[in-house]
């Protein structure tokens, strides 16, 4: 069975902090990815990685970075948190196109609160 | 306007009933179509591909067609436990676009 993990359900951070997402996944996938999800927003893509060291922009990057040290990790860093990233944030991966059905697994979110 | 649109109801249906949800995509370059489920407060979870001949899994059946550039997902016989949210997803190369949803609510 497919697992992604994240390392926090729910944080609450104050206005300037630097604020660190952790998601691991153990399915030996290449792509990972963060997205964020709002009311009326639906998800969208914040980066992703398509292998160790690569990352590649999403739609809404600005105010994020990311790291991929290890295969079965992918970090989202919040630079200065706002409290425009006040958020649910969702980590997904999934095997590289044509290795299998392309398909994402989710981890379970993090709802990010930023005062 | 969006890359790929849901009508995002609610649809309040009876138990038993059949309800249907629709979704458009823009880009013809679209490759793999997927319907998911969410929960309130949990996470996205796949609940089925489409292909262009149609796909059934139980009361679940999907349908694609790329002339029209359509989704469409049918469900039979509502029970109780299919309230969610149905979000349709198209794929393209390495990036997955989402719609933002169709709520449905089954009322006993």
């Amino acid at each position: 069975d497919v697992k992604v993990t994240q390392s926090s359900r729910y944080l609450v951070k104050r206005t300037g902090e630097k604020v660190f997402l952790e998601c691991v996944q153990d399915m030996d996938h290449e792509n990972m990815f963060w997205y964020r999800q709002d009311p009326g927003l639906g998800l969208r893509l914040i980066y992703f990685s398509y292998d160790v060291k690569m990352k590649e922009k999403g739609d809404i990057p600005e105010g994020y970075s990311v790291s991929r040290e290890k295969k079965e990790r992918f970090s989202l860093i919040l630079e200065s948190a706002s409290t425009n990233q006040t958020s649910m944030y969702l980590c997904a991966s999934s095997p590289r196109q044509g290795r299998s059905k392309e398909t994402q697994y989710f981890g379970p979110g993090t709802r990010l609160l930023v005062l | 306007r969006k890359e790929v649109e849901q009508d995002p109801g609610p649809f309040n249906v009876p138990e038993g009933a059949t309800v249907a949800f629709n979704c458009t995509y823009s880009n013809s370059a679209s490759q793999s179509f997927f319907w998911y489920r969410q929960d309130c407060r949990k996470e996205p979870k796949l609940l089925m591909s489409v292909y262009s001949s149609g796909n059934e899994d139980g009361r679940f059946t999907a349908q694609l067609n790329r002339a029209s550039q359509y989704i469409s997902l049918l469900i039979r016989d509502s029970k109780l436990s299919d309230s969610a949210t149905y979000l349709c997803v198209v794929n393209r190369g390495y990036k997955y676009i989402f719609g933002t949803g169709t709520r449905l609510k089954v009322l006993a």
